[in-house]
């Protein structure tokens, strides 16, 4: 089945601690994102990638980092930098720059203690 | 209807009845617009979509309406049953911006069985 997968589901970490969320996808997508989500809220766009080895900033990039070295994969580091990082983060891919459907992963959800 | 914001408008139907969740823009270079449902704790799956040389589509028991004249969407579920239960979210593209997709806060759906 072609997808997006986003793993682990649920992480918890503690204060001052980096974290990198996964996501792969094998639905050959040239466009990759990750959205922040918080309760009551909109997604907001952290960062995004068009293109191997490119990223872009997003809305709220500050406290994240990823990298695209492989069409399939764009993982996202939470770094400690981030003032408040407990969220639900989304990973979603595309098939290009074009308007059109973004695909969702299930999500992760990382909790700081 | 649906706003961007910290509070979630919710919509409450009896199952059978028809609903309208409505949705309200801000880009007037938006070309792209598309709805989303999550149900909670998954990740947004795709319901409709439309682009500004429509003013209507329609899905299997959804409708899509756009009115790019006072920048409102509207989705509207025909026969809403248990299952359509969840939040629903509309997007606009920002072609300025790389097309990024820009979410609504999202509207609450509950149906009464």
């Amino acid at each position: 089945d072609g997808g997006i997968t986003q793993s682990p589901k649920y992480l918890f970490r503690k204060e001052g601690q980096n974290v990198t969320l996964s996501c792969e996808q094998n639905l050959n997508h040239d466009a990759m994102y990750w959205y922040r989500q918080d309760p009551g809220q909109g997604l907001r766009l952290i960062y995004y990638s068009q293109i191997v080895n490119d990223f872009q900033k997003g809305d709220i990039a500050e406290g994240y980092s990823v990298s695209r070295e492989k069409k399939e994969s764009f993982p996202l580091t939470v770094t400690s930098a981030q003032k408040n990082p407990t969220a639900f983060y989304l990973c979603a891919s595309s098939m290009g720059t074009a308007p059109g459907e973004l695909f969702f992963g299930e999500g992760s959800r990382l909790t700081v203690l | 209807g649906e706003s961007v914001g910290l509070h979630l408008p919710t919509l409450s139907v009896q199952e059978g009845d028809n609903s309208i969740i409505n949705c309200a823009y801000s880009n007037s270079a938006s070309d792209y617009f598309i709805w989303y449902k999550q149900e909670s704790g998954k990740g947004p799956q795709f319901i409709i979509d439309i682009r500004s040389n429509m003013d209507k589509r329609q899905g299997q028991r959804v409708t899509v309406l756009l009115n790019k004249t006072v920048k409102h969407l509207s989705l509207q579920i025909a026969a809403t049953q248990p299952g359509d239960s969840a939040v629903y979210f509309c997007a606009e593209n920002w072609p300025e911006y790389g097309n990024k997709l820009v979410f609504g806060a999202g509207t609450i759906l509950r149906v009464k069985s």
